[in-house]
């Protein structure tokens, strides 16, 4: 299995910009994650999805941030417009069943400037 | 609510050397408890698992028991190898999430 996968590894953008970030869960899977990582506030989770449908979007930080799950074996999160504090690393994870253990992706590295 | 309390790093040790990181958990009921580590540049992995008081959970040499009386989930190695160099989470379940400790960096010096 190629694991979680997600696109692109770096985005450099200026401030202002839409940024989307992308992640194809592992197969069979059907629960995703987001999680965003700093140093300042670690990790934190910003929704998550079961069976394609969003069931707690809680720690999405403001009306910037969106989230959508079109199908099983992809899932995009939209930060429009982009500001320099969302500057980190980006991660989605995902399961068989929700309370079973993660499986995180490489990550996306942002950088808004 | 539910949350994760681990040691505060960075742990600095010698190859070879005995290595403990505690944790410490506060939650209802009785959750599955994890330790993930995540390598420089990548995404958590899992390292291992335990879902039931007593339970042991282990891989790679690390170790970590399931205590319920004294709400404990420590992880253990007998002998680290540089290559152990990583950021260490402890973890538990909680209906549909898992909650994170803040993460222990590990050095292990040549």
């Amino acid at each position: 299995d190629a694991g979680v996968i997600q696109s692109p590894r770096h985005e450099v953008t200026e401030m202002g910009q839409e940024v989307t970030l992308r992640c194809k869960p592992i197969s069979g899977h059907n629960s995703l994650f987001w999680y965003r990582q700093t140093m300042m506030r670690g990790l934190e989770l910003l929704i998550y999805f079961n069976n394609n449908v969003p069931i707690d979007d809680s720690g999405m930080p403001e009306d910037r941030f969106s989230a959508k799950m079109p199908n099983a074996s992809f899932s995009t999160l939209k930060i429009q417009p982009s500001e320099p504090r969302d500057s980190a690393v980006y991660f989605c994870a995902s399961s068989f069943d929700r309370v079973r253990e993660q499986y995180f992706g490489p990550g996306t590295r942002l950088t808004v400037t | 609510g539910d949350s994760v309390t681990q040691m505060e790093g960075p742990v600095t040790l010698s190859e070879e050397a005995f290595l403990t990181i505690n944790c410490t958990y506060t939650a209802t009921g009785y959750p599955s408890l994890f330790w993930y580590v995540q390598y420089p540049g990548e995404g958590l992995q899992l390292l291992l698992k335990a879902t039931k008081a007593d339970d042991k959970g282990s891989n790679k040499g690390f170790e970590a028991t399931y205590r319920k009386e004294t709400t404990s989930f420590h992880l253990e190695k007998g002998s680290v190898q540089v290559s152990d160099s990583a950021v260490y989470f402890c973890a538990l379940n909680r209906d549909d999430k898992i909650i994170f400790g803040k993460g222990t960096r590990l050095h292990i010096l040549p």
